[in-house]
């Protein structure tokens, strides 16, 4: 049984840049039909998706944070990792990574089937 | 950007009751529609995709419905395990989008 955790730095001072990383367990992050995924939920809030990475390379981000994150895969630690530079209060959350998963019913988009349990992130001074 | 709204923000509900969230999206996503609950303190947990088709381990007492627009979700006989904030997201279209949510809370 596949399993996500992630684990990085809890707190990161404003203009810094935040890194977590996403550990995979339980099988092999270059299994086909999956891809990769952030999701953040700040304080009391709903979630908000960040940005994803295809087994190919290809990256999406969410527009709002476009010019500052970046999702990578590292194959050989099983593991892929999210940075998010020039940070302010605004970025402090809990962030969640997640496996996204082909939707053959849709033949559309892929959903999140499977998260880890998040790790918080306060951006302070 | 699909602008995912959810409604009601809170739903007051009595255990063995039914209730009956809605998530309507700004502009067509098909079926292309997932639902998630999550409780305090964790992560949220995939209930349906593709609008309507339960996940493994789900009970049958969640039932989705809808396409385009317009989404439902329906918890029949809520147990106490089902009290819990519940999103929609939408995976038609980039960025992908949530709900704002809505909280269902013991009546």
């Amino acid at each position: 049984q596949m399993q996500l955790q992630e684990s990085g730095s809890g707190l990161v001072k404003p203009s810094q840049t935040l890194s977590l990383t996403c550990g995979v367990s339980g099988g092999s992050i270059m299994t086909g039909g999956y891809s990769w995924t952030w999701i953040r939920q700040p304080p009391g809030k709903g979630l908000e998706w960040v940005g994803c990475l295809y087994l190919s390379g290809t990256t999406h981000y969410n527009p709002s944070l476009e010019s500052r994150v970046a999702i990578s895969l590292d194959r050989s630690k099983n593991h892929f990792s999210l940075r998010l530079n020039s940070v302010t209060a605004a970025d402090t959350a809990v962030y969640f990574c997640a496996r996204s998963y082909y939707d053959n019913l849709t033949g559309g988009g892929r959903y999140f089937d499977l998260w880890g349990r998040g790790t918080p992130v306060t951006v302070s001074s | 950007e699909i602008v995912m709204t959810q409604s009601p923000a809170t739903l007051s509900v009595s255990p063995g009751e039914s209730a009956t969230l809605s998530c309507r999206a700004s502009q067509s996503v098909g079926s292309n529609l997932a639902w998630y609950q999550q409780e305090p303190g964790q992560a949220p947990r995939l209930l349906l995709h593709a609008a309507s088709a339960r996940v493994a381990g789900v009970p049958a007492r969640f039932r989705g419905s809808g396409s385009g627009t317009e989404f439902t979700l329906t918890i029949n006989s809520l147990q106490s395990e089902d009290f819990a904030l519940y999103y929609c997201q939408q995976y038609n279209d980039w960025p992908r989008t949530f709900g704002q949510g809505t909280k269902v809370e013991v009546k």
